[in-house]
This record gives C-alpha cells, structure tokens and sequence, in this order.
C-alpha cells in the first residue's frame, strides 16, 4: 500500500496563475479531505468529502475547488493564486464517514505552495 | 463553538525524563481524542486515540495520555523521553470532523 500520495511536493506559482494539487489513496477510504498548514495555526481544513461525487466546505474554503469523481482520488484547485495561499498543504483519509469518526486520519507528505 | 487548545507553543526536556504535552478542549458532547505527531517535512501520524473506557491510553512509540472528562483534557505523556520524540505534536478531537490544536514543539536534549 502506498496510503495518501500527494503530487508534486512543491510548487511555485505567480499571482493569478492557477494550479490542481493532486491527492489519491489506495485504502479504499470514504473520507477525504484537504488541510493547509500554518505556522502557528495548526491546520485548518479546506473540502472534504464523505465519499465519491459529495463534497463540502470546511474552516477556509475560499479560493479552492475540489471535486470527487472517484473513491481514490481528490484533487485541490487553485483558481487565482493569491500570496495568502502560500502555505503547506495536506491531503488525508480515513475509514470513518459520518457521526462515526473514531478512525484516525493518514496524511500524505504535503504540498509546500508558493505564491509570489 | 468546538474549540482545542494546546497552551505551550514548546515543550523542553532532557532525555530520560518524563514529559507532557497539553491539550484541552471546548465542546458539546463527548468527542473521540487523538494526538498525531510531525516529524519534519513529513505528513502528520497517528499516535493514539480516546474512544471511550479506560481513561488511561497507550499509543505509539511508548506514548500515552489521560483523559479526564471533567477537566475537558486530554494531555499526552511518555515516562521517558527520548531525543527521537523530539517532534511536533497535535491534539485533534473530532466533534464530526476533526478539529486540529496549533500544535506543540517537543524538544528532547541529550
């Protein structure tokens, strides 16, 4: 198993530019989800989605896209890439859907996007 | 509003002794507690979880923590440190989704 396998590892973009952070499990998990890291922040989370073609908002969703046309994969979009995006970003998964989630989370390595 | 607290932006302790890393929360209900540790340009990992029973929890890596309800705290422990625990570390209770604590910096030195 490769678990949570997060493509590229970093990127550099310019104001406006947009970009699709790529995300996809081997675990067959119904949970996905998208945080940012933050010095000093810890991480606050952007889409998630309980399963293939349902998504919702987190804390920060402006500014990112997501969609879930399959139970691996879960892309991030950019649209207009703003410095305030500059950040570490991380995909995770887990096993637990709904009011039921007593499973941890598997995180990929990250994404460390700069936005100049 | 669910909220989680970790009060100490950094932990500092000599190897062998015995540490602790703070955690309290703010919520309606009883959430499911888990701690995840970051090592360095890596992904967060899974240390240990509360789900319900004994109020004492062994985790990963010789890791534990104690829940105590009245208190709404969920502090992680270890007995003995050592310099590879050095890390960060998060509290992460789940009200529905999971809620992330701003993270606490664990320096073990030799």
């Amino acid at each position: 198993n490769a678990g949570v396998t997060q493509t590229p590892k970093f990127q550099v973009l310019k104001t406006g530019q947009s970009m699709t952070l790529q995300c996809a499990q081997d675990m067959n998990h119904e949970y996905m989800s998208w945080y940012r890291q933050d010095p000093g922040m810890g991480l606050r989370l952007i889409h998630y989605s309980v399963g293939a073609g349902i998504t919702d908002q987190g804390e920060v969703p402006n500014g990112y896209n997501v969609s879930r046309s399959t139970t691996e994969d879960f892309p991030l979009r950019l649209l207009s890439a703003a410095p305030s995006q500059t950040s570490v970003y991380f995909c995770a998964s887990s096993y637990s859907t709904g009011a039921a989630y007593n499973s941890p989370l598997h995180f990929g390595n990250g994404t460390r996007l700069t936005v100049t | 509003a669910q909220s989680v607290a970790q009060p100490e932006d950094q932990v500092n302790v000599a190897e062998g002794n015995p540490l602790t890393v703070k955690c309290t929360y703010s919520v309606s209900g009883n959430p499911y507690l888990f701690w995840y540790v970051q090592y360095p340009n890596r992904g967060l990992q899974f240390l240990l979880k509360y789900i319900t029973g004994d109020n004492l929890v062994k985790g990963s890596y010789g890791f534990e923590a104690e829940f105590n309800k009245s208190q709404t705290s969920f502090h992680l422990k270890k007995p003995s440190a050592l310099v590879s625990d050095s890390a960060l570390y998060f509290c992460a209770p789940n009200f529905n989704k999971f809620y992330f604590g701003s993270g606490t910096k664990l320096n073990v030195k030799p």
